[in-house]
């Protein structure tokens, strides 16, 4: 079946743009994520999605930053008036709950933005 | 702060090796404990441990969890070119969210 698919996958904004970055689950996940990875480091929390209550969002770096997923499955990341700082692959993961027993988080190929 | 150092950084073998990667954690919650391969694009899984002292494995790798020490490792044996990735080892916390190392790159040369 089909991945994590994420679009689009490079964006390239001037600072103080708005950019949106979207993320298709894996059909039937119920549980979606969203991390930031900048160069050479792991990717960190930003926020997290059962269904299309946000449950966590305490990795968002600051309110310039949004997400939503208002049908509980496709889901936009949106960052305001983007800043150099904010440069870095954006990566959506999905998986089952975890009442489901397994759990495991899939990874799309993320989004590169590069803000000049 | 949770934290999870992974180490080496970056090591580089000839095919045929065998190499040993290592993650600790200092989380509040610890829940599980995931490696994944990340190549140029998406980190793809490998493993989730939950139990310490029970091996997993999957071909030439493997990995087992030491809740005591409060760390993981993952081997690869007879490695070739295509394990050359950057291996990252993540503590779930909570629920779900994942803590990251900074990944441990490896290159396989010929």
């Amino acid at each position: 079946g089909a991945g994590v698919s994420q679009s689009p996958r490079y964006k390239v904004a001037k600072r103080g743009q708005d950019v949106a970055l979207r993320c298709d689950p894996i059909s039937g996940h119920v549980s979606l994520f969203w991390y930031q990875q900048a160069l050479g480091q792991g990717p960190e929390f930003l926020t997290y999605f059962q269904n299309e209550a946000q449950l966590d969002k305490s990795g968002l770096p600051s309110d310039r930053f949004f997400a939503e997923r208002p049908e509980g499955s496709v889901s936009t990341l949106k960052i305001q008036r983007t800043q150099q700082e904010d440069s870095a692959v954006y990566l959506c993961a999905s998986s089952l709950p975890r009442t489901s027993g397994s759990y495991e988080q899939y990874f799309g190929p993320g989004t590169r933005l590069t803000v000049t | 702060e949770d934290k999870v150092v992974q180490s080496p950084l970056s090591l580089v073998v000839h095919e045929g090796d065998t190499v040993t990667l290592n993650c600790s954690y200092e989380v509040t919650n610890f829940r599980s404990l995931l490696w994944y391969k990340q190549e140029k694009k998406a980190p793809t899984f490998l493993f989730m441990l939950t139990s310490s002292g029970i091996e997993k494995k999957s071909g030439r790798l493997s990995s087992i969890l030491d809740k005591k020490e409060l760390s993981s490792i993952l081997n690869i044996t007879a490695t070739q070119t295509g394990d050359s990735a950057i291996y990252l080892c993540a503590v779930e916390v909570g629920a779900q969210k994942l803590v990251f190392g900074q990944g441990t790159r490896l290159t396989i040369n010929p």
